[in-house]
Protein backbone atom coordinates (compact mmCIF):
# COMPACT_ATOMS: atom_id res chain seq x y z
CA UNK A 1 0.00 0.00 0.00
CA UNK A 2 1.67 3.13 -1.08
CA UNK A 3 1.75 5.56 0.97
CA UNK A 4 2.46 9.77 0.45
CA UNK A 5 3.95 10.18 -2.88
CA UNK A 6 5.72 13.67 -3.62
CA UNK A 7 6.86 14.72 -6.70
CA UNK A 8 9.64 15.77 -7.78
CA UNK A 9 11.80 15.43 -4.78
CA UNK A 10 13.95 18.03 -5.45
CA UNK A 11 13.48 20.95 -7.47
CA UNK A 12 15.87 24.08 -8.18
CA UNK A 13 14.11 27.44 -9.27
CA UNK A 14 15.20 30.64 -9.77
CA UNK A 15 13.72 34.25 -7.86
CA UNK A 16 10.98 35.24 -9.71
CA UNK A 17 9.81 32.26 -11.30
CA UNK A 18 6.68 29.94 -10.65
CA UNK A 19 6.75 26.15 -9.27
CA UNK A 20 4.13 23.68 -8.73
CA UNK A 21 4.85 20.58 -6.37
CA UNK A 22 2.51 17.51 -6.50
CA UNK A 23 0.88 15.11 -3.76
CA UNK A 24 -0.58 12.20 -3.97
CA UNK A 25 -2.40 10.82 -0.76
CA UNK A 26 -2.54 7.55 0.65
CA UNK A 27 -5.12 5.39 -0.64
CA UNK A 28 -8.45 6.26 1.66
CA UNK A 29 -7.07 9.37 2.57
CA UNK A 30 -9.48 12.16 1.18
CA UNK A 31 -7.99 15.30 2.91
CA UNK A 32 -4.35 16.83 1.57
CA UNK A 33 -2.38 19.42 3.69
CA UNK A 34 0.62 21.31 2.71
CA UNK A 35 3.00 22.25 5.58
CA UNK A 36 6.64 24.48 4.72
CA UNK A 37 10.18 23.48 6.88
CA UNK A 38 12.46 25.68 6.55
CA UNK A 39 15.82 24.78 7.84
CA UNK A 40 16.31 24.45 11.42
CA UNK A 41 12.78 25.16 11.45
CA UNK A 42 9.08 22.95 12.43
CA UNK A 43 6.76 22.33 9.67
CA UNK A 44 4.37 25.34 8.99
CA UNK A 45 1.14 24.90 7.94
CA UNK A 46 0.07 26.46 4.33
CA UNK A 47 -3.18 25.03 3.98
CA UNK A 48 -5.66 22.37 3.39
CA UNK A 49 -7.83 20.73 0.99
CA UNK A 50 -11.18 18.49 1.70
CA UNK A 51 -13.54 17.86 -1.28
CA UNK A 52 -11.51 19.79 -3.82
CA UNK A 53 -11.69 23.23 -1.57
CA UNK A 54 -9.61 25.19 0.49
CA UNK A 55 -10.30 24.72 4.22
CA UNK A 56 -7.94 25.76 6.34
CA UNK A 57 -5.12 28.31 5.49
CA UNK A 58 -2.06 29.52 7.59
CA UNK A 59 -0.42 32.68 7.94
CA UNK A 60 1.43 32.52 4.07
CA UNK A 61 0.69 35.24 1.45
CA UNK A 62 -0.96 34.30 -1.80
CA UNK A 63 1.70 33.91 -3.75
CA UNK A 64 1.00 30.20 -2.38
CA UNK A 65 -2.12 28.49 -3.90
CA UNK A 66 -3.28 24.92 -4.05
CA UNK A 67 -5.89 22.55 -5.86
CA UNK A 68 -7.59 19.35 -4.97
CA UNK A 69 -8.51 17.15 -7.76
CA UNK A 70 -11.11 14.37 -8.32
CA UNK A 71 -9.09 11.47 -7.31
CA UNK A 72 -8.10 13.14 -3.93
CA UNK A 73 -4.59 14.03 -5.11
CA UNK A 74 -3.13 17.99 -4.66
CA UNK A 75 -0.83 20.89 -5.92
CA UNK A 76 1.07 23.31 -4.48
CA UNK A 77 1.47 26.21 -6.81
CA UNK A 78 4.03 28.93 -5.53
CA UNK A 79 4.35 32.03 -7.84
CA UNK A 80 7.12 35.33 -7.70
CA UNK A 81 9.67 32.68 -5.78
CA UNK A 82 11.42 34.50 -3.12
CA UNK A 83 15.38 32.90 -1.65
CA UNK A 84 13.13 32.47 1.19
CA UNK A 85 11.15 30.72 -0.39
CA UNK A 86 14.02 27.43 -0.18
CA UNK A 87 12.49 24.94 2.11
CA UNK A 88 11.05 21.07 2.18
CA UNK A 89 7.77 20.98 1.47
CA UNK A 90 5.96 18.38 3.10
CA UNK A 91 2.09 16.67 2.32
CA UNK A 92 0.12 15.00 4.37
CA UNK A 93 -2.95 13.20 3.82
CA UNK A 94 -5.64 11.85 6.72
CA UNK A 95 -8.80 9.29 7.08
CA UNK A 96 -10.32 10.03 10.44
CA UNK A 97 -7.93 7.80 12.09
CA UNK A 98 -4.56 8.38 9.89
CA UNK A 99 -2.45 11.27 9.22
CA UNK A 100 0.42 10.52 7.02
CA UNK A 101 3.19 12.68 5.87
CA UNK A 102 5.26 11.78 2.28
CA UNK A 103 8.72 12.49 2.37
CA UNK A 104 8.81 15.98 0.71
CA UNK A 105 9.90 17.96 -2.07
CA UNK A 106 13.35 19.81 -1.57
CA UNK A 107 13.08 23.48 -3.26
CA UNK A 108 15.91 25.93 -3.56
CA UNK A 109 15.36 29.15 -4.87
CA UNK A 110 18.73 30.65 -6.37
CA UNK B 1 5.15 33.88 18.42
CA UNK B 2 5.70 30.51 18.66
CA UNK B 3 3.00 28.76 20.91
CA UNK B 4 4.79 25.41 21.04
CA UNK B 5 8.77 25.68 21.65
CA UNK B 6 11.28 22.71 21.85
CA UNK B 7 14.22 24.86 23.54
CA UNK B 8 16.81 22.20 23.20
CA UNK B 9 18.05 21.95 19.41
CA UNK B 10 20.32 18.78 20.49
CA UNK B 11 20.25 15.90 23.14
CA UNK B 12 22.97 13.20 23.40
CA UNK B 13 22.54 10.01 25.07
CA UNK B 14 23.97 6.73 25.50
CA UNK B 15 22.60 3.53 24.18
CA UNK B 16 20.40 1.80 26.94
CA UNK B 17 19.89 5.06 28.68
CA UNK B 18 16.85 7.10 28.91
CA UNK B 19 16.12 9.71 26.72
CA UNK B 20 14.01 12.91 27.63
CA UNK B 21 12.92 15.33 24.87
CA UNK B 22 11.00 18.56 26.51
CA UNK B 23 8.29 20.85 24.97
CA UNK B 24 6.38 24.13 26.29
CA UNK B 25 3.33 26.07 24.98
CA UNK B 26 2.07 29.03 25.34
CA UNK B 27 -1.73 28.52 25.00
CA UNK B 28 -3.60 27.16 27.33
CA UNK B 29 -6.47 26.18 25.13
CA UNK B 30 -4.43 23.47 23.24
CA UNK B 31 -6.15 20.37 24.45
CA UNK B 32 -4.17 17.30 22.30
CA UNK B 33 -0.41 16.98 21.73
CA UNK B 34 1.21 14.85 19.41
CA UNK B 35 5.36 13.77 19.18
CA UNK B 36 6.51 12.90 15.65
CA UNK B 37 9.82 11.63 14.52
CA UNK B 38 11.92 12.65 11.19
CA UNK B 39 14.86 10.94 9.63
CA UNK B 40 16.74 12.29 6.77
CA UNK B 41 14.79 12.41 3.75
CA UNK B 42 11.65 10.88 4.96
CA UNK B 43 8.61 12.45 6.64
CA UNK B 44 7.64 13.01 9.94
CA UNK B 45 6.04 9.80 11.04
CA UNK B 46 3.78 9.09 14.49
CA UNK B 47 5.25 8.39 17.55
CA UNK B 48 2.70 9.12 19.97
CA UNK B 49 -0.04 11.74 21.18
CA UNK B 50 -1.78 12.45 24.99
CA UNK B 51 -4.80 14.11 25.17
CA UNK B 52 -5.05 16.60 27.84
CA UNK B 53 -7.58 14.86 29.69
CA UNK B 54 -4.70 12.15 31.02
CA UNK B 55 -0.93 13.50 32.41
CA UNK B 56 0.75 10.37 30.79
CA UNK B 57 0.66 7.86 27.59
CA UNK B 58 2.76 4.86 27.62
CA UNK B 59 3.42 2.67 23.83
CA UNK B 60 6.15 0.57 24.56
CA UNK B 61 9.53 2.20 25.19
CA UNK B 62 7.98 5.72 24.94
CA UNK B 63 6.15 7.88 27.33
CA UNK B 64 4.64 11.01 27.08
CA UNK B 65 4.18 13.49 30.83
CA UNK B 66 2.02 15.93 30.27
CA UNK B 67 2.04 19.09 33.00
CA UNK B 68 -0.79 21.24 31.96
CA UNK B 69 -0.57 23.94 34.87
CA UNK B 70 3.35 23.98 33.58
CA UNK B 71 2.20 24.20 30.02
CA UNK B 72 4.76 21.44 29.33
CA UNK B 73 4.96 18.30 28.01
CA UNK B 74 7.88 15.65 27.80
CA UNK B 75 8.65 12.23 26.02
CA UNK B 76 10.71 9.74 27.47
CA UNK B 77 12.55 6.87 25.78
CA UNK B 78 13.65 4.19 27.37
CA UNK B 79 15.69 2.29 26.86
CA UNK B 80 17.05 4.19 24.21
CA UNK B 81 18.32 2.77 20.89
CA UNK B 82 20.83 4.12 18.51
CA UNK B 83 17.82 3.40 15.58
CA UNK B 84 16.00 6.49 17.63
CA UNK B 85 18.62 8.62 16.41
CA UNK B 86 16.23 11.48 14.58
CA UNK B 87 14.59 14.79 15.21
CA UNK B 88 11.52 14.69 17.25
CA UNK B 89 8.78 17.26 16.93
CA UNK B 90 6.38 18.39 19.49
CA UNK B 91 2.86 19.40 17.31
CA UNK B 92 -0.45 20.87 18.97
CA UNK B 93 -3.63 20.85 16.45
CA UNK B 94 -4.84 24.51 17.79
CA UNK B 95 -8.29 23.44 16.64
CA UNK B 96 -8.88 20.87 19.32
CA UNK B 97 -8.89 16.72 18.02
CA UNK B 98 -8.35 18.06 13.74
CA UNK B 99 -5.13 17.10 12.97
CA UNK B 100 -5.66 18.70 9.66
CA UNK B 101 -3.36 21.66 11.12
CA UNK B 102 -0.68 21.24 13.76
CA UNK B 103 1.17 23.75 14.94
CA UNK B 104 5.21 22.40 15.18
CA UNK B 105 8.11 23.05 17.36
CA UNK B 106 11.33 23.53 15.94
CA UNK B 107 11.99 19.85 16.74
CA UNK B 108 15.42 18.37 19.12
CA UNK B 109 17.69 16.50 17.22
CA UNK B 110 18.43 13.07 19.15
CA UNK B 111 21.92 11.24 18.69
CA UNK B 112 21.67 7.56 20.63
CA UNK B 113 25.31 6.65 20.47
CA UNK B 114 26.46 2.92 21.03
Amino acid sequence: DAGVTQSPTHLIKTRGQQVTLRCSPKSGHDTVSWYQQALGQGPQFIFQYYEEEERQRGNFPDRFSGHQFPNYSSELNVNALLLGDSALYLCASRSTADYTFGSGTRLTVV
Amino acid sequence: DQQVKQNSPSLSVQEGRISILNCDYTNSMFDYFLWYKKYPAEGPTFLISISSIKDKNEDGRFTVFLNKSAKHLSLHIVPSQPGDSAVYFCAAPPYGGSQGNLIFGKGTKLSVKP
